[in-house]
């Protein structure tokens, strides 16, 4: 079957780094999408993983290691609109649909 | 420029009503998806079409679920007759079909409660 974890929820201070795990183990693989997801809203895209190593975007960074079935998302700077849901997927491949994990809850404090 | 437009943004019917929800998907994508949130499942991908054409519908949960995409521009998910258990988000989400890095673009959402 198809299997995506990631933690429940995760609380951080403003002004920290925060790094939000996910393991996958799917049928196959195409790439592995983070996604934000404000309460109420719609996802928005973060960024995208295919090949091993880390991609930085910003105060944002993106990892995977395909051999591992994992990856992380980490977030530097945090500020209070950072409180968000973030949401792993894997693209499978031959089906262009997302597998979604259940998302991490993150929490900031001041 | 427009994203995904998706209606009605909310809707509350009694159980065994018909639903009809609604989405136009950002001009040029050529792929379009419909998903599901709940707190318990996440977000679950239902169908998706590529060039109007549905390509794999194996998460319709059953058959009181159908969605349609009669051309480019508009896409229809409807479920008769509804259930309580149907209460979800449902969201649309469109992406250009040009290699796998693509992201998909989601609409607002629809907040279905049947009563």
């Amino acid at each position: 079957g198809q299997n995506i974890d990631q933690p429940t929820e995760m609380t951080a201070t403003e002004g920290a780094i925060v790094q939000i795990n996910c393991t996958y183990q799917t049928s196959g693989f195409n790439g592995l999408f983070w996604y934000q997801q404000h309460a109420g809203e719609a996802p928005t895209f973060l960024s995208y993983n295919v090949l091993d190593g880390l991609e930085e975007k910003g105060r944002f960074s993106s990892f995977l290691s395909r051999s591992k079935g994992y990856s992380y998302l980490l977030l530097k700077e945090l500020q209070m609109k950072d409180s968000a849901s973030y949401l792993c997927a894997v693209n499978r491949g031959g089906a262009d649909g997302l597998t979604f994990g259940k998302g991490t809850h993150l929490i900031i404090q001041p | 420029d427009a994203g995904v437009i998706q209606s009605p943004r909310h809707e509350v019917t009694e159980m065994g009503q018909e639903v009809t929800l609604r989405c136009k998907p950002i001009s040029g994508h050529n792929s379009l998806f419909w998903y599901r949130q709940t707190m318990m499942r996440g977000l679950e991908l239902l169908i998706y079409f590529n060039n109007n054409v549905p390509i794999d519908d194996s998460g319709m949960p059953e058959d009181r679920f159908s969605a349609k995409m009669p051309n480019a521009s508009f896409s229809t998910l409807k479920i008769q007759p509804s259930e309580p258990r149907d209460s979800a988000v449902y969201f649309c989400a469109s992406r250009q079909q040009r290699g796998f890095n693509q992201p998909q673009h989601f609409g607002d959402g629809t907040r279905l409660s049947i009563l």
